[in-house]
């Protein structure tokens, strides 16, 4: 199965500010998926990266808030903009594996960001 | 609505007292039901698919099974090791993936 390297694995950010969270894979994929995972809450997805195309926000997740690239078929980016202590959680990146649409999901270890 | 509901919310067991974790899930046209384990400061890693009622699947002391309504985990003689949020999930007719919010089971020597 993939492995997936993502980076920061945590940070502490101010209110206000941006941070971007990286995923690298060590095969190429066609697409990535950004989860967030709140406390006590289920994993969401925030939205689908493809390669050569803009991403796929899930409903409750814009673009402006959430701005993903995706230069290659091993790299993608998630940036967190204007951030409010809401957006304290989990951010972990995904890919899927199989050829059917019922796919195994493998993630990385996940971003923790802490909004103060 | 579809949706995906697992309890308990938490779980304590002493070593080798084994229990069960269940899934219950409202989905239309379910293309398969996935469990994951996720450790602290780790990405869920997944364990088994199930794709049609009467399924089982089995790996080591963990046996995960599934009917139209709910899909139960089997833990049978647990060990510390064993200790860790279990994640259910489903893939809907849509082809969207819908996670419950997890079980954190924690085993004591």
């Amino acid at each position: 199965s993939a492995v997936i390297s993502q980076k920061p694995s945590r940070d502490i950010c101010q209110r206000g500010t941006s941070l971007t969270i990286q995923c690298q894979v060590d095969s190429q994929v066609t697409m990535m998926f950004w989860y967030r995972q709140q406390p006590g809450q289920s994993l969401t997805l925030i939205a689908t990266a493809n390669q050569g195309s803009e991403a796929t926000y899930e409903s409750g997740f814009v673009i402006d808030k959430f701005p993903i690239s995706r230069p290659n078929l091993t790299f993608s980016t998630l940036t967190v903009s204007n951030m409010s202590p809401e957006d304290s959680s989990i951010y972990l990146c995904s890919v899927g594996q199989g050829l059917s649409g019922a796919n195994v999901l493998t993630f990385g270890a996940g971003s923790r960001l802490t909004v103060l | 609505e579809d949706q995906v509901t697992q309890s308990p919310e938490a779980l304590r067991l002493q070593e080798g007292e084994s229990s069960s974790l269940n899934c219950s899930y409202t989905v239309s046209g379910l293309r398969g039901l996935f469990w994951y384990r996720q450790d602290p400061g780790k990405g869920p890693e997944f364990l088994f698919t199930l794709y049609s009622a009467g399924e089982e699947k089995e790996k080591e002391r963990l046996k995960a099974t599934l009917t139209k309504k709910e899909s139960f985990l089997h833990i049978t003689a647990p060990k510390p090791e064993d200790s860790a949020t279990y994640l259910c999930a489903v893939i809907s007719g849509t082809y969207k993936y819908i996670f419950g919010t997890g079980t954190r089971l924690k085993v004591l020597a």
